[in-house]
């Protein structure tokens, strides 16, 4: 059984569409983050939420606590987007990151 | 943005071989966790550290360990590798309820 899970697991787009990712998970949660992971490997932090709403450039994060759901969107996406997504979620206290299996999304020209 | 490092970036080891992989977080982070990524899936908590004491830990063997030191720097350690240890090993350190921040990861072979 995972905590988290997202949708979907593989997306493709042409350049210019709007993109959503979603994300749900089971348990109580402090903070809900987004990472970024390139085909190298490194993950990059996104955004940490744990209520409403973040935007950053072209990035938009939502968050619905008493759902337990939280959406990634990309507008006007482009091939420098393509990279897998991945949710992750914090209960209270000192507790590690329980992480999504991610999405990998592909631009395309 | 990365404050966090580690290295070696990639590795190859031989089946029981031991390996020790490294991650310097920035000054100030005193939480680093460890996780494994096999190819294709989502990260695995291996353990955490806060305060160079163990305070967590995720369903891996006790042939895992490692060590956080003063400096913020930390340590994993695997012994008798296995070819399913190979993986993309990932450490993130934080501090307080700030977000975390990730290096760049290890990749182990293990052959």
């Amino acid at each position: 059984k995972n905590e988290v899970e997202q949708s979907p697991q593989n997306l493709t787009a042409q350049e210019g569409e709007f993109i959503t990712i979603n994300c749900s998970y089971s348990v109580g949660i402090s903070a809900l983050h987004w990472l970024q992971q390139h085909p190298g490997g490194g993950i990059v932090s996104l955004f940490m939420l744990s209520s409403g709403k973040k935007k950053h450039g072209r990035l938009i994060a939502t968050i619905n606590i008493q759902e337990k759901h939280s959406s990634l969107h990309i507008t006007a996406s482009h091939p420098r987007d393509s990279a897998v997504y991945i949710c992750a979620v914090r209960s209270a206290g000192n507790t590690p990151l329980v992480f999504g299996k991610g999405t990998r999304l592909s631009v395309i020209a | 943005e990365t404050g966090v490092t580690q290295s070696p970036t990639h590795l190859i080891k031989t089946r029981g071989q031991q390996v020790t992989l490294r991650c310097s977080s920035q000054s100030g982070h005193n939480t680093v966790s460890w996780y494994q990524q096999a190819l294709g899936q989502g990260p695995q908590f291996i353990f955490q550290y806060y305060r160079e004491e163990e305070n967590g830990r995720g369903n891996f063997p006790p042939r895992f360990s490692g060590l956080q030191f003063p400096n913020y720097s930390s340590e994993l350690n695997v012994n008798a590798l296995e070819l399913d240890d190979s993986a993309l090993y990932l450490c993130a350190s934080r501090t307080g309820n700030y977000g975390y921040t990730f290096g760049s990861g290890t990749r182990l072979t293990v052959v």
